[in-house]
């Protein structure tokens, strides 16, 4: 219950594409759902964030997309870069608790 | 430098041996966490703080010893090694309990042969 699973592993995407990774969690007590970007050789750090009681969240060329009934959340990537290129995790963590539960990562890599 | 930063960036140690990695942020934050980055398994927690001398387990404690006698300083301790102890480890903080930015070091990459 206290998985979140993301998926997919790895995406290839051209430049100017649509990068889009998926995250599906169990837990219906998450209420704060982040993801982090992760450049190698870097610590992971905040890109955008998102609670239950909006469906969606932008930010610049970045958006997450929020289904709470199908318990699932996803982030776009517009226009990709060759500079997005990096690994990002989705997590989920509830109000008032300690712990934030990470997904496995998503490598990207933006072709030129 | 404001920051967190973490001691050292690699390390190889020998199954069996004591080896301590440290972590220093500069920000005061209350809350302080130890993380594991393993491919394949993202990352995990292995002990988090709330406050000096307040000390938790996570998911993967086991082999490993925390302290936090100072707010700034919290310290991962592998007590006997082991090749499974192999990973990146992540310390991070945060300015408040749960649902918030969490400020990540840059990881310590340790091996254990």
């Amino acid at each position: 219950q206290q998985q979140v699973k993301q998926s997919p592993q790895s995406l290839i995407v051209q430049k100017g594409g649509i990068s889009i990774i998926n995250c599906a969690y169990e837990n219906t007590a998450f209420d704060y759902f982040p993801w982090y970007q992760q450049f190698p050789g870097k610590g992971p750090a905040l890109l955008i964030a998102i609670r239950p009681d909006v469906s969606e969240k932008k930010e610049g060329r970045f958006t997450i997309s929020f289904n709470k009934s199908a318990k699932q959340f996803s982030l776009h990537i517009m226009d990709s870069q060759p500079g997005d290129s990096a690994t990002y995790f989705c997590a989920a963590s509830i109000s008032g608790g300690f712990k934030t539960i990470f997904g496995a990562g998503t490598r990207l890599f933006v072709k030129a | 430098d404001a920051g967190i930063t973490q001691s050292p960036r690699y390390k190889i140690t020998e199954t069996g041996r004591q080896v301590t990695l440290m972590c220093h942020q500069t920000w005061s934050h209350s809350y302080m966490f130890w993380y594991r980055q393993d491919l394949g398994h993202g990352l995990r927690l292995i002990y988090y703080s709330a406050a000096a001398d307040i000390t938790d387990k996570g998911e993967v404690p086991d082999g490993y010893v925390v302290s936090r006698s100072k707010t700034e300083n919290f310290p991962l301790t592998l007590e006997s090694a082991t090749r499974s102890q192999t990973s990146v480890y992540f310390c991070a903080s945060s300015e408040y309990r749960g649902a918030t930015e969490a400020f990540f070091g840059q990881g310590t990459r340790l091996t254990v042969v």
